[in-house]
């Protein structure tokens, strides 16, 4: 009940290209869905996040499409450049922005080629 | 947002010794978080510390063998007892400092090995 399911687990794609990665969940409480970038040896960093009152939110390249009725979210990366390079990791939280922890997807390694 | 200083950032311990992993928030922060991470996987939560009271772990960890300590609003300290090599991992801690979009920080991470 508690898990985010992402995939793929791992992408490649060319730059210039977009890059897509999804996640599916199935706990209905969940009400706000950040996703996170890691590069090695750091940890995850706060890229984009979106509540379920909105089925899309875009901030520069990176876009986040959240489908409620089917308990669905992706994030787009346009353009995608060889610094983007990084694992990437959905998660979902209840109780919105307010105290509490985050659960996890399984993360996708994400490899852009020049 | 706020800078969180974890340390060490690696190590290598031998079985049955343990390690205090410390965490260090450059502002007072309400909840922090202790997080396991293998290689290339995901995070997986241990528990969640709030000064002033106990911790509260998740199904599968133990204080026992995760004792955690929040003394004030800016620390915490995650011990690692009685290592064995199952226990090699990345440990990261993580704060919320607030409600709202940009409340989570993480720190980098301490990357044990235990032999």
């Amino acid at each position: 009940q508690q898990q985010v399911k992402q995939s793929p687990q791992s992408l490649i794609v060319q730059k210039g290209g977009i890059s897509i990665i999804n996640c599916a969940y199935e706990n209905t409480a969940f009400d706000y869905f950040p996703w996170y970038q890691q590069f090695p040896g750091k940890g995850p960093a706060l890229l984009i996040a979106i509540r379920p009152d909105v089925s899309e939110k875009k901030e520069g390249r990176f876009t986040i499409s959240f489908n409620k009725s089917a308990k669905q979210f992706s994030l787009h990366i346009m353009d995608s450049q060889p610094g983007d390079s990084a694992t990437y990791f959905c998660a979902a939280k209840t109780g919105g922005t307010s105290y509490g922890k985050l659960t996890f997807g399984q993360g996708t390694i994400l490899t852009v080629h020049p | 947002s706020a800078v969180i200083s974890q340390k060490p950032s690696r190590d290598i311990c031998q079985r049955g010794t343990s390690l205090t992993i410390q965490c260090q928030v450059d502002s007072q922060v309400t909840m922090m978080f202790w997080y396991r991470q293998q290689p290339g996987q995901s995070l997986t939560l241990i528990a969640t510390a709030n000064q002033g009271s106990e911790a509260t772990y998740e199904s599968g960890f133990v204080i026992d063998k995760f004792p955690i300590s929040r003394p004030n609003l800016t620390f915490s300290t995650l011990t690692v007892s009685n290592m064995s090599p199952e226990d090699s991992s990345i440990y990261l801690c993580s704060d919320q400092e607030g409600t709202g979009d940009y409340g989570y920080t993480f720190g980098s991470g301490t990357r044990l090995t235990v032999v």
